[in-house]
């Protein structure tokens, strides 16, 4: 099925260390955001590319950079996660231009900071 | 830029009570779609609503836009435990959604 992959799913890192999350979709969508959601609180958005075009929301920490090689896959690099990044982040797809911008969610990864 | 407001943050039902939740904006919008999250999961896109007043019906759940398309419903008619989970209204700001804060439902058997 066409479907929002995500991996991996829980990911361990150190205080400080760099971590690379990856997301790939299978729907052929021209957006990919990146979301931030941490307990009891809604998706707080990073970024999004429209297709090659890097979006980042103004309160985006630097430490946060995203990449996006082709239409399928988009990275999230956290150079150099605090305990406070410690939450599942989300990546989602969608098809702007359409007049129905539904997103589609991956399974999340839940990033964990020693 | 685009907000919304949505409440109420929590709600603790009997199983086989009635839920709602609400979601207010203080400007016109285009659209509002709804999203669910069980625990643990991720948000799952639930409807869109487009029309002003427009009412659509998915088995026990009903979603209301209202006529002045600044606010939007959606109710649950006589919860099931698989109803769990928190509810999120979202608008379309400039190519990208705007979440409300959610409703976490959570349901006694």
């Amino acid at each position: 099925d066409a479907m929002v992959i995500q991996n991996p799913r829980y990911q361990v890192t150190q205080f400080g260390k760099p971590v690379t999350l990856s997301c790939s979709q299978t729907l052929n969508h021209n957006v990919m955001y990146w979301y931030q959601q941490k307990s009891s609180q809604a998706p707080k958005l990073l970024f999004h590319y429209y297709d090659k075009d890097f979006n980042n929301e103004a309160d985006t920490p630097d430490n946060f950079q995203s990449r996006r090689p082709n239409t399928s896959f988009c990275f999230l690099d956290i150079r150099s996660p605090g305990l406070g990044d410690a939450a599942m982040y989300l990546c989602a797809t969608s098809r702007a231009g359409t007049g129905e911008e539904t997103q589609y969610f991956g399974p999340g990864t839940r990033l964990l900071v020693l | 830029g685009q907000q919304v407001m949505q409440i109420p943050q929590y709600q603790h039902v009997q199983e086989g009570e009635d839920f709602t939740t609400y979601c207010n904006s203080s400007t016109t919008l285009s659209n509002i779609q709804w999203y669910k999250q069980r625990p643990g999961g991720h948000p799952v896109f639930l409807i869109q609503l487009v029309k002003s007043g427009e009412v659509k019906k998915q088995k026990r759940l009903t979603f209301q836009f209202g006529e002045a398309k600044k606010n939007s419903s959606l109710h649950i008619t006589a919860t099931q435990t698989t109803d769990v989970g928190t509810y999120f209204c979202a608008v379309e700001g400039a190519q990208k959604l705007v979440f409300g804060q959610g409703t976490r439902l959570t349901i006694n058997p």
